[in-house]
């Protein structure tokens, strides 16, 4: 299709890890980004991965990239409170046609449980 | 830098009334993004600009909607006349695109705009 797909909603407990999974659509994306809105704020970019690789760390986050599949998935170790905000996943396509915009999943919205 | 400015940050207007949306992208960056997000349909793009030049509008919901970018620091989106299924937040992102680097989007704030 031509959306990109998330769930809605991913409700965890402080402490556990959180995964939250994306499903893009254009095989040829070279960057692939995951964005955290907080309540009342923009969007801010909370990491990206390069089409030429399968996974990235970055202190308590894991991105793992699966283009067979066009699967993309954020997991938060040790989710804390103030982990909870919308998170959204995005794709950077057909970039050698020089176009630049992103195209935004629906967003996560992930709820903390203290 | 400060990043990416936009005003007002709230604005409630009567339908029927022409609103104003101002972003001042970061200095730099050569594209500039106008986006609208609600809860019935998330976040959707509206219009993008590469070096001051619309190069995609086909998210402009209709004619009542327009949006310029006069120079580089400055963009305009415009509502006339408004409606109240105008409402939503709208966000303004600007970037750096260039070959090799990351394209990444920083976003402005919003304006929440509510039209009764």
């Amino acid at each position: 299709g031509e959306d990109v797909e998330q769930s809605l909603f991913l409700s965890v407990r402080e402490g556990d890890s959180s995964v939250i999974n994306c499903t893009y659509t254009d095989s040829s994306s070279t960057y692939l980004y995951w964005y955290k809105q907080e309540p009342g704020a923009g969007l801010q970019l909370l990491t990206y991965i390069f089409s030429n690789m399968d996974m990235k760390q970055d202190q308590r986050l894991t991105v793992l990239l699966n283009k067979k599949d066009k699967h993309l998935s954020l997991r938060i170790a040790d989710t804390q409170t103030g982990d909870s905000a919308i998170y959204f996943c995005a794709e950077l396509r057909n970039p050698q046609t020089g176009a630049n915009n992103l195209f935004f999943g629906t967003g996560t919205r992930l709820t903390v449980i203290p | 830098d400060a990043g990416v400015i936009q005003s007002p940050r709230h604005e409630v207007t009567e339908m029927g009334q022409e609103v104003t949306l101002r972003c001042k992208p970061i200095s730099g960056h050569n594209s500039l993004f106008w986006y609208r997000q609600t809860m019935m349909r998330g976040l959707e793009l509206l219009i993008y600009f590469n070096n001051n030049v619309p190069i995609d509008d086909s998210g402009m919901p209709e004619d009542r909607f327009s949006a310029k970018m006069p120079n580089a620091s400055f963009s305009t989106l415009k509502i006339q006349p408004s409606e109240p299924r105008d409402s939503a937040v709208y966000f303004c992102a600007s970037s750096f695109s260039a070959a090799g680097t990351n394209n990444e989007q920083f976003f402005g704030p919003g304006t929440r705009l509510t039209v009764l």
